[in-house]
């Protein structure tokens, strides 16, 4: 079965420092997709960064970047000077054979 | 610019009442979505459809029902709400596939609480 989880479910990281979320994975397909996610307090869903299974290079967007292992299925987000924008919940989430599916989530504190 | 509306923010309803949410998006996209989303739990997929009048159980079926009979238009229909269902729901949708650099359109959410 398709799962996806994340074991923190709260982090802080003070503002213009790094912060490293993780996040693990489960599939039986070969080809499949790996999005974060995030979610401030509008509620409004903001996809991050997305990265493709059979890509060895890790995806990178601005600030934000990833570390996919796919022997160890573990796909974590770096975020680099963080900023107050950041305090959100994110989501890490894996599609495969049509599904979206995502983990538990972590809350995200950015301290000025 | 890509517009997914869900048609209330806020929901109460009493238990044993059949709840209707609805969802409708103007991209004319193929795929749509609903999930629940509880804390420490995250989103969990509950039903889906990728064409008018098509359906897929998602992981968590069960209690929901849904309806495509167009294809801007996506319903979750809760038969007799209960408790357990208290929960924010959100829509989504998409054009085609996931796994062709698509993106997922998330709605703003309907926060249902049932007494």
């Amino acid at each position: 079965a398709q799962t996806v989880t994340q074991s923190q479910p709260e982090m802080s990281v003070q503002e213009a420092e790094t912060v490293t979320l993780s996040c693990t994975y489960d599939t039986s397909e070969s080809d499949y997709y790996l999005f974060w996610y995030k979610q401030p307090p509008s509620r409004q869903m903001i996809l991050v960064i997305r990265q493709e299974a059979y890509k060895q290079q890790n995806a990178t967007e601005n600030r934000f970047s990833v570390n996919f292992q796919k022997a160890a299925k573990s796909f974590s987000l770096k975020i680099s000077d963080s900023q107050l924008g950041d305090a959100a919940m994110y989501f890490c989430a894996n599609y495969d054979t049509g599904k979206l599916i995502f983990g538990q989530g972590t809350t995200l504190q950015v301290k000025p | 610019d890509v517009k997914v509306t869900q048609s209330s923010r806020y929901l109460v309803k009493r238990t044993g009442e059949k709840v209707f949410l609805e969802c409708v998006q103007d991209m004319d996209h193929e795929n749509m979505f609903w999930y629940r989303q509880d804390p420490g739990l995250g989103l969990r997929l509950i039903y889906f459809s990728y064409d008018v009048k098509m359906k897929e159980k998602g992981d968590i079926p069960e209690g929901y029902s849904v309806s495509r009979e167009k294809k801007e238009r996506f319903s979750l229909i809760l038969e007799s709400a209960s408790t357990n269902q208290t929960s924010m729901y959100l829509c989504a949708s998409s054009l085609w596939s996931l796994a062709t650099n698509e993106k997922l359109f998330f709605g703003s959410g309907t926060q249902l609480s049932v007494l």
